[in-house]
């Protein structure tokens, strides 16, 4: 079946260190694919998407590339400050009627001073 | 602002005793859905709404129902909570377009006592 693999967490950088968070996929067809992300507290807020292979997904300085060949959606960023400590949810989108959302398991990312 | 509005923010209940959380949107999107997000785990899907039509999840227990009387509101009822409902229950709507991206709610915390 349709399933999303993330990096396990926790992930704890330092400010303005480089980020990168490993999601690959496993589905049938085409499907889209999204990076959500979960302050503390709080529901969850669409970070970027891509909806066919080689786009790329780029919002507030984080980027991921739709890769076909590896399957791949890795998100990031070049320079982490502390507003982006939360939980990252990679996620695939597929259509059955409506979209059904398959999320990774989250990846907690504490970034700090 | 267009929204997905949850209510209440956080809910308390009795083992057993029934509990209704709420959904309300202001994006007038055709689909609503209601995940179920345990400490520390992704999001999973309970069931979803295409305009009037419900679709249910196989693994959804059938404890857990929904209502959808208009495009704007949704509800969650849990016939009888037991102590492992306890969960964030997050809405989302999404509007048929080549993407789908969904819109999530802030989330209803549930306490079972």
């Amino acid at each position: 079946g349709d399933s999303v693999t993330q990096m396990e967490g926790p992930v704890t950088l330092s400010e303005e260190a480089c980020l990168t968070i490993n999601c690959t996929y496993t589905a049938t067809g085409y499907p889209s694919l999204f990076w959500y992300v979960q302050y503390p507290g709080e529901g969850l807020q669409l970070l970027l998407k891509a909806t066919k292979a080689d786009d790329k997904g780029s919002n507030k300085g984080f980027e991921a590339t739709y890769r076909k060949e590896t399957t791949s959606f890795h998100l990031e960023k070049g320079s982490v400050q502390v507003s982006d400590s939360a939980v990252y949810f990679c996620a695939l989108g597929i259509i059955q009627g409506a979209q059904k959302l398959v999320f990774g398991q989250g990846t907690r990312l504490t970034i700090n001073p | 602002d267009a929204m997905v509005i949850q209510n209440p923010r956080y809910q308390v209940t009795q083992f057993g005793k029934p509990v209704t959380l709420s959904c309300s949107q202001t994006l007038n999107h055709n689909v609503m859905y209601w995940y179920q997000q345990k400490s520390s785990q992704a999001p999973k899907l309970l069931f979803h709404y295409y305009d009037k039509d419900f679709n249910n999840e196989a693994d959804t227990p059938d404890n857990f129902q929904s209502r959808r009387p208009n495009t704007s509101f949704c509800f969650l009822d849990i016939r009888s909570p037991g102590l492992g409902d306890a969960a964030m229950y997050l809405c989302a709507t999404s509007e048929r377009t080549s993407s789908y991206e969904q819109y999530f709610g802030p989330g209803t915390r549930l306490t079972v006592t």
